[in-house]
């Protein structure tokens, strides 16, 4: 199965950061990742998909980027609502994997 | 609206058995591959398992594979997960969700909440 190695595992930032997170595949999995947003008792939400391609409702500071095994999550000026837990998911291979999730907190 | 509700969640005792139901409303059902993804207490999320459309194809999560089983029934706009021979790790939400475009998961269930213990 392809492994999907997120970083940090946790961040600490104040609300108008950049945050950056990043997503590493076991192998080149082109553009099939896709991003999620969860917060505490709540379902994921889904934030990015086609490693660039933005969810129809989720504002526009919310980008990816990447290909192959660099997949980046950033969120341009953080949000009171944005500190949460953020996934990455694979999509390349019949089997789907997550990343080990990336958790946003209040400096 | 699009919604996907969970149902059939429980305590469960090691060894036993447990069927999990999602009623999809507001989409065609029948058109969509569906995923459940777990997530044990205070752990990431981990993929399960799928089936497309028409309930042909499926596959799993090797974690889970020959004890769990997928289905659909699309004219009940119902999927349905079996879990057999439940262990204290299959603790977990299980989610429903409705795969959108390059796979992603566009649209997901409150989650019902399976414990295994004694």
């Amino acid at each position: 199965d392809i492994q999907m190695t997120q970083s940090p595992s946790s961040v600490s930032a104040s609300v108008g950061d950049r945050v950056t997170i990043t997503c590493r595949a076991s192998q080149g999995i082109s553009t099939w990742v896709a991003w999620y947003q969860q917060k505490p008792g709540k379902a994921p939400k889904l934030l990015i998909y086609a490693a660039s391609s933005l969810q129809s409702g989720v504002p526009s500071r919310f980008s990816g980027s990447g290909s192959g095994t660099e997949f980046t999550l950033t969120i341009s000026s953080l949000q009171p609502e944005d500190f949460a837990t953020y996934y990455c998911q694979q999509a390349n291979n019949y089997v789907l994997t997550f990343g080990g999730g990336t958790k946003v907190e209040i400096k | 609206e699009v919604q996907l509700v969970e149902s059939g969640g429980g305590l469960v005792q090691p060894g036993g058995s447990l069927r999990v139901s999602c009623a999809a409303s507001g989409f065609t059902f029948s058109n969509y591959w569906m995923h459940w993804v777990r997530q044990a207490p205070g752990k990431g999320l981990v993929w399960v398992s799928h089936i497309d459309s028409d309930g042909s194809t499926r596959a799993y999560a090797d974690s889970v594979k020959s004890r769990f089983t997928i289905s659909r029934d699309n004219a009940k706009r119902t999927l349905y997960l079996q879990i057999n021979s439940l262990r204290a790790e299959d603790t977990a939400v299980y989610y429903c969700a409705k795969e959108g475009r390059y796979r992603s998961m566009d649209v997901w269930g409150q989650g019902t909440t399976v414990t295994v213990s004694s």
